[in-house]
Protein backbone atom coordinates (compact mmCIF):
# COMPACT_ATOMS: atom_id res chain seq x y z
CA UNK A 1 0.00 0.00 0.00
CA UNK A 2 1.22 3.77 -0.61
CA UNK A 3 3.19 5.14 2.41
CA UNK A 4 4.53 8.13 3.13
CA UNK A 5 8.89 8.74 3.13
CA UNK A 6 9.59 9.57 6.69
CA UNK A 7 12.74 10.31 8.12
CA UNK A 8 15.07 9.39 9.27
CA UNK A 9 14.16 5.64 10.36
CA UNK A 10 16.11 5.75 13.85
CA UNK A 11 18.29 8.23 15.56
CA UNK A 12 20.33 7.93 18.80
CA UNK A 13 20.73 11.29 20.49
CA UNK A 14 21.71 12.70 24.19
CA UNK A 15 19.24 13.71 26.58
CA UNK A 16 19.08 17.53 26.08
CA UNK A 17 19.32 17.60 22.52
CA UNK A 18 16.95 18.45 19.83
CA UNK A 19 15.52 16.23 16.96
CA UNK A 20 13.78 16.87 13.83
CA UNK A 21 12.11 14.35 11.80
CA UNK A 22 10.06 14.80 8.57
CA UNK A 23 7.71 13.37 6.21
CA UNK A 24 7.54 13.88 2.40
CA UNK A 25 5.56 12.47 -0.62
CA UNK A 26 4.60 13.29 -4.41
CA UNK A 27 0.80 13.61 -3.37
CA UNK A 28 -1.36 16.47 -1.40
CA UNK A 29 -2.95 15.75 1.81
CA UNK A 30 -5.60 17.81 3.86
CA UNK A 31 -4.47 17.07 7.25
CA UNK A 32 -1.34 15.70 8.86
CA UNK A 33 -1.30 14.02 12.06
CA UNK A 34 1.61 12.75 14.28
CA UNK A 35 1.90 9.87 16.72
CA UNK A 36 4.09 8.15 19.26
CA UNK A 37 4.02 4.70 20.02
CA UNK A 38 5.54 2.95 22.95
CA UNK A 39 6.74 -0.64 23.09
CA UNK A 40 3.70 -3.07 23.79
CA UNK A 41 1.47 0.20 23.15
CA UNK A 42 -1.08 1.41 20.33
CA UNK A 43 -0.29 5.05 18.81
CA UNK A 44 -1.05 8.03 20.56
CA UNK A 45 -1.88 10.87 18.94
CA UNK A 46 0.62 13.78 19.55
CA UNK A 47 -0.57 16.89 17.24
CA UNK A 48 -3.09 17.00 13.94
CA UNK A 49 -2.37 19.95 11.35
CA UNK A 50 -5.43 20.98 9.26
CA UNK A 51 -3.89 24.24 7.09
CA UNK A 52 -1.00 24.39 4.52
CA UNK A 53 1.54 26.46 6.50
CA UNK A 54 0.12 26.05 9.75
CA UNK A 55 2.50 25.51 12.48
CA UNK A 56 1.27 23.81 15.75
CA UNK A 57 3.43 23.13 19.31
CA UNK A 58 2.11 20.89 22.14
CA UNK A 59 4.91 21.11 25.01
CA UNK A 60 7.90 20.65 23.72
CA UNK A 61 6.94 19.28 20.72
CA UNK A 62 6.00 21.59 17.50
CA UNK A 63 4.74 20.60 14.02
CA UNK A 64 4.44 21.98 10.43
CA UNK A 65 2.31 21.56 7.71
CA UNK A 66 3.96 22.42 4.59
CA UNK A 67 2.95 25.15 2.19
CA UNK A 68 3.10 23.15 -0.62
CA UNK A 69 0.82 20.35 1.77
CA UNK A 70 3.01 17.72 0.77
CA UNK A 71 4.93 17.32 3.72
CA UNK A 72 5.49 17.56 7.53
CA UNK A 73 7.98 17.86 9.69
CA UNK A 74 8.31 17.37 13.74
CA UNK A 75 10.50 18.89 16.21
CA UNK A 76 11.01 17.64 19.98
CA UNK A 77 13.23 20.27 21.68
CA UNK A 78 15.11 19.11 24.92
CA UNK A 79 14.65 15.56 24.68
CA UNK A 80 14.58 13.53 27.95
CA UNK A 81 14.42 9.27 28.08
CA UNK A 82 10.43 9.02 28.02
CA UNK A 83 10.84 10.39 24.36
CA UNK A 84 12.00 7.70 23.42
CA UNK A 85 9.46 5.47 21.35
CA UNK A 86 8.42 4.98 17.38
CA UNK A 87 7.05 8.40 15.70
CA UNK A 88 4.92 7.84 12.61
CA UNK A 89 3.12 10.98 10.68
CA UNK A 90 -0.18 9.72 8.50
CA UNK A 91 -1.43 12.38 5.82
CA UNK A 92 -5.33 12.28 4.95
CA UNK A 93 -7.18 11.98 1.87
CA UNK A 94 -10.87 12.59 1.19
CA UNK A 95 -12.78 11.20 -1.59
CA UNK A 96 -16.92 11.41 -1.68
CA UNK A 97 -17.36 10.97 2.24
CA UNK A 98 -14.02 8.07 2.83
CA UNK A 99 -11.43 9.02 4.38
CA UNK A 100 -7.79 7.41 3.47
CA UNK A 101 -5.07 8.03 6.42
CA UNK A 102 -1.57 7.13 4.92
CA UNK A 103 1.12 6.27 7.07
CA UNK A 104 5.01 6.87 7.53
CA UNK A 105 7.19 4.12 8.57
CA UNK A 106 8.10 5.34 11.50
CA UNK A 107 11.46 7.35 12.92
CA UNK A 108 12.55 5.17 16.14
CA UNK A 109 14.11 7.32 18.83
CA UNK A 110 16.49 6.25 21.48
CA UNK A 111 17.80 8.62 24.22
CA UNK A 112 20.88 8.21 25.70
CA UNK A 113 21.21 9.66 29.26
CA UNK B 1 -15.77 9.89 26.75
CA UNK B 2 -13.92 5.92 27.15
CA UNK B 3 -11.18 5.58 23.81
CA UNK B 4 -11.34 3.09 21.72
CA UNK B 5 -11.80 -0.52 22.66
CA UNK B 6 -9.80 -3.41 21.58
CA UNK B 7 -10.05 -6.85 23.06
CA UNK B 8 -8.64 -8.96 23.68
CA UNK B 9 -5.41 -7.57 24.24
CA UNK B 10 -3.66 -10.78 24.15
CA UNK B 11 -4.94 -14.29 22.06
CA UNK B 12 -3.00 -17.34 21.27
CA UNK B 13 -4.63 -19.47 18.84
CA UNK B 14 -3.59 -22.98 17.15
CA UNK B 15 -2.74 -22.99 13.70
CA UNK B 16 -5.70 -23.81 12.52
CA UNK B 17 -8.09 -22.15 14.77
CA UNK B 18 -10.12 -19.48 14.40
CA UNK B 19 -9.10 -15.64 15.71
CA UNK B 20 -11.73 -13.15 16.22
CA UNK B 21 -10.84 -9.46 17.86
CA UNK B 22 -13.24 -6.84 18.46
CA UNK B 23 -13.14 -2.68 18.28
CA UNK B 24 -15.96 -0.45 20.25
CA UNK B 25 -14.98 2.88 18.79
CA UNK B 26 -14.68 6.08 20.41
CA UNK B 27 -18.12 7.37 21.02
CA UNK B 28 -19.27 9.06 17.64
CA UNK B 29 -17.02 7.58 15.60
CA UNK B 30 -18.55 5.84 12.58
CA UNK B 31 -15.23 5.36 10.77
CA UNK B 32 -13.21 2.17 11.68
CA UNK B 33 -9.76 1.14 10.33
CA UNK B 34 -7.86 -2.17 11.30
CA UNK B 35 -3.94 -2.30 10.78
CA UNK B 36 -1.57 -5.13 11.33
CA UNK B 37 2.28 -4.23 12.78
CA UNK B 38 4.61 -6.97 13.26
CA UNK B 39 8.04 -6.19 15.55
CA UNK B 40 9.55 -3.51 15.22
CA UNK B 41 7.84 -2.74 12.30
CA UNK B 42 5.65 -0.05 10.55
CA UNK B 43 1.48 -0.13 10.54
CA UNK B 44 0.34 -1.95 7.54
CA UNK B 45 -3.13 -1.07 6.47
CA UNK B 46 -6.03 -3.52 5.94
CA UNK B 47 -9.29 -2.94 6.02
CA UNK B 48 -11.48 0.26 6.13
CA UNK B 49 -15.30 0.14 7.38
CA UNK B 50 -18.13 2.23 8.02
CA UNK B 51 -21.85 1.32 9.72
CA UNK B 52 -22.65 -2.22 7.76
CA UNK B 53 -20.15 -0.95 5.15
CA UNK B 54 -16.51 -2.22 3.98
CA UNK B 55 -15.07 1.06 1.86
CA UNK B 56 -11.47 -0.28 1.54
CA UNK B 57 -10.20 -3.47 2.34
CA UNK B 58 -7.62 -3.02 -0.54
CA UNK B 59 -5.00 -4.24 2.72
CA UNK B 60 -6.74 -7.46 3.75
CA UNK B 61 -5.63 -10.89 2.29
CA UNK B 62 -8.04 -12.08 0.21
CA UNK B 63 -8.30 -15.48 2.10
CA UNK B 64 -9.37 -16.44 5.42
CA UNK B 65 -9.50 -12.59 6.94
CA UNK B 66 -12.69 -10.73 7.18
CA UNK B 67 -14.19 -7.85 8.56
CA UNK B 68 -17.43 -6.30 9.37
CA UNK B 69 -18.99 -3.14 11.60
CA UNK B 70 -22.82 -4.18 12.16
CA UNK B 71 -25.17 -1.36 12.69
CA UNK B 72 -25.33 -2.35 16.27
CA UNK B 73 -21.99 -3.40 18.21
CA UNK B 74 -18.05 -3.51 17.71
CA UNK B 75 -16.29 -3.94 14.88
CA UNK B 76 -14.48 -8.34 14.35
CA UNK B 77 -11.81 -8.67 12.07
CA UNK B 78 -11.95 -12.51 12.03
CA UNK B 79 -9.02 -14.75 10.71
CA UNK B 80 -9.95 -18.31 9.86
CA UNK B 81 -7.42 -20.98 10.26
CA UNK B 82 -4.63 -19.39 11.68
CA UNK B 83 -1.61 -19.92 10.40
CA UNK B 84 2.24 -18.59 12.13
CA UNK B 85 2.39 -16.11 9.80
CA UNK B 86 -0.69 -14.16 11.40
CA UNK B 87 0.65 -13.74 14.79
CA UNK B 88 1.32 -9.79 14.74
CA UNK B 89 -0.24 -6.94 16.75
CA UNK B 90 -3.88 -5.57 15.57
CA UNK B 91 -4.62 -2.27 15.83
CA UNK B 92 -8.23 -0.32 15.52
CA UNK B 93 -8.34 2.99 15.10
CA UNK B 94 -11.47 5.57 14.74
CA UNK B 95 -12.42 8.70 13.52
CA UNK B 96 -15.43 10.88 12.68
CA UNK B 97 -15.39 13.81 10.40
CA UNK B 98 -15.05 17.71 10.76
CA UNK B 99 -16.57 19.96 8.11
CA UNK B 100 -15.79 17.19 5.78
CA UNK B 101 -12.78 16.64 6.21
CA UNK B 102 -10.59 13.59 7.73
CA UNK B 103 -11.07 14.08 11.47
CA UNK B 104 -8.02 12.58 14.25
CA UNK B 105 -8.01 9.01 14.05
CA UNK B 106 -7.28 7.39 17.76
CA UNK B 107 -6.04 4.08 17.96
CA UNK B 108 -6.79 1.50 20.96
CA UNK B 109 -4.32 -1.01 22.65
CA UNK B 110 -4.39 -3.29 20.34
CA UNK B 111 -4.78 -7.16 20.22
CA UNK B 112 -1.50 -9.28 19.91
CA UNK B 113 -2.14 -12.96 18.80
CA UNK B 114 0.13 -15.59 18.66
CA UNK B 115 -0.24 -18.44 16.84
CA UNK B 116 1.44 -21.81 18.20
Amino acid sequence: GQQLNQSPQSMFIQEGEDVSMNCTSSSIFNTWLWYKQDPGEGPVLLIALYKAGELTSNGRLTAQFGITRKDSFLNISASIPSDVGIYFCAGTQSTSGTYKYIFGTGTRLKVLA
Amino acid sequence: NAGVMQNPRHLVRRRGQEARLRCSPMKGHSHVYWYRQLPEEGLKFMVYLQKENIIDESGMPKERFSAEFPKEGPSILRIQQVVRGDSAAYFCASSSTTSGAAGELFFGEGSRLTVL
